[in-house]
């Protein structure tokens, strides 16, 4: 399976449609994960974030969904809107140090009119 | 863009020389983080700061120093610039070393000729 660095490189969805983003993981002691947008020219922007001890996280318009079981943790955007067009990437952490925080290299998603 | 202001934006140099990146927050956080971001690789941590004065290195340092005299200002340096170095370097910062999400400037294209 992909892991955190091996992302599909292209979503298109249409307007209006629900995105959902995958992010697999390799290291079962990770215990924080984030996921970041990133539009053209501009630094990544956090968009939510969740703990291991949860399952489910929900924001505005995004869901985020922990799978422990398999290593796995995708975004769903909900009502994608063109303005949602960037490259999304995922994040996890281990055990509290900056030095393990492992970013994905994330996935390219375009909103189709 | 959480209050951070990276300079300079872009950046051209030629090969030996130094370059000193600048990165300014207003959050007062006292965690900021130097990181690349180059085709094909997640971002990769540098250096990184956990208070006025203390730094530590991070995956890729070989080639970079870093000095933080005052909360809200971190520098990134490279003291002799090669062609590797070109890259899109970004700063964030965060209020704790875990837990809580990183928050990215805009970042600074560098150039190294």
């Amino acid at each position: 399976g992909e892991s955190v660095g091996l992302h599909l490189p292209t979503l298109s969805v249409q307007e209006g449609d629900n995105s959902i983003i995958n992010c697999a993981y390799s290291n079962s002691a990770s215990d924080y994960f984030i996921w970041y947008k990133q539009e053209s020219g501009k630094g990544p922007q956090f968009i939510i974030d969740i703990r291991s001890n949860m399952d489910k996280r929900q924001g505005q318009r995004v869901t985020v969904l922990l799978n422990k079981t398999v290593k796995h943790l995708s975004l769903q955007i909900a009502a994608t809107q063109p303005g949602d067009s960037a490259v999304y990437f995922c994040a996890e952490n281990i055990g509290g140090s900056a030095r393990q925080l492992t970013f994905g290299s994330g996935t390219q998603l375009t909103v189709l009119p | 863009d959480a209050g951070i202001t990276q300079s300079p934006r872009h950046k051209v140099t030629e090969t030996g020389t130094p370059v000193t990146l600048r990165c300014h927050q207003t959050e007062n956080h006292r965690y900021m983080y130097w990181y690349r971001q180059d085709p094909g690789h997640g971002l990769r941590l540098i250096h990184y700061s956990y208070g006025v004065k203390d730094t530590d290195k991070g995956e890729v340092s070989d080639g970079y120093s870093v000095s933080r005299s005052k909360t809200e200002d971190f520098l990134l340096t490279l003291e002799s610039a090669t062609s590797s170095q070109t890259s899109v370097y970004f700063c964030a910062i965060s209020e704790s070393i875990a837990g809580s999400p990183l928050h990215f400037g805009n970042g600074t294209r560098l150039t190294v000729t």
